[in-house]
């Protein structure tokens, strides 16, 4: 089946510093996705991107769709404590095609 | 508040007995889905099912039965349970087989 090369594997990071971690397909998506997962926790979604070359932000977050729709960037700003977690890309080929999950960056801020 | 419940949040079996993991959302969302997340492995589906009376295989479907009940309810049954099972489990939504997933907060099966 279809694989999303994420990475880091984990990242562990000071309070303050940004955050950036990508994710890269050997196909061609027309969504991209990015999930944050807590502690004990289920998945929950920070950002949709519909669009090649589409930047979304959300907060500290920001996130793009590759130009080439082969790959997606997340980026934190002035990370705190709060944004320990797992993050997960997630991509959909086409239109009504189930989505495809990376493995995950393990985040940890250490105060 | 709106969103996908699963039950139990915890539970252990002893290898060979069966149990069903209860899942059900209230968005009136079309899809719903199984996946397991083991350590450094990160979500695997197991089944899912497109719209109400259809059901697919995923990528690990075995050992695994489902059932979708109703538009609301989508259950996971294990008949044998094996220790490679131990796992957290969880159960997703979605309006069509688009767009974001809504995941429910998990269940954690250890199986001895």
């Amino acid at each position: 089946g279809q694989q999303l090369n994420q990475s880091p594997q984990s990242m562990f990071i000071q309070e303050g510093e940004d955050v950036s971690m990508n994710c890269t397909s050997s196909s061609i998506f027309n969504t991209w996705l990015w999930y944050k997962q807590d502690p004990g926790e289920g998945p929950v979604l920070l950002i949709a991107l519909y669009k090649a070359g589409e930047l979304t932000s959300n907060g500290r977050l920001t996130a793009q769709f590759g130009i080439t729709r082969k790959d997606s960037f997340l980026n934190i700003s002035a990370s705190i404590p709060s944004d320990v977690g797992i993050y997960f890309c997630a991509g959909q080929e086409t239109s009504g095609s189930r989505l495809t999950f990376g493995e995950g960056t393990q985040l940890t801020v250490n105060p | 508040n709106a969103g996908v419940t699963q039950t139990p949040k915890f539970q252990v079996l002893k290898t060979g007995q069966s149990m069903t993991l209860q899942c059900a959302q209230d968005m009136n969302h079309n899809s719903m889905y199984w996946y397991r997340q083991d350590p450094g492995m990160g979500l695997r589906l197991i089944y899912y099912s497109a719209s109400e009376g259809t059901t697919d295989k995923g990528e690990v479907p075995n050992g695994y039965n489902v059932s979708r009940l109703n538009k609301r309810e989508f259950s996971l049954r294990l008949e044998s349970a094996a220790p490679s099972q131990t796992s957290v489990y969880f159960c997703a939504s979605s309006p069509h087989q688009t767009g974001g997933y809504t995941f429910g907060s998990g269940t954690r099966l250890t199986v001895v």
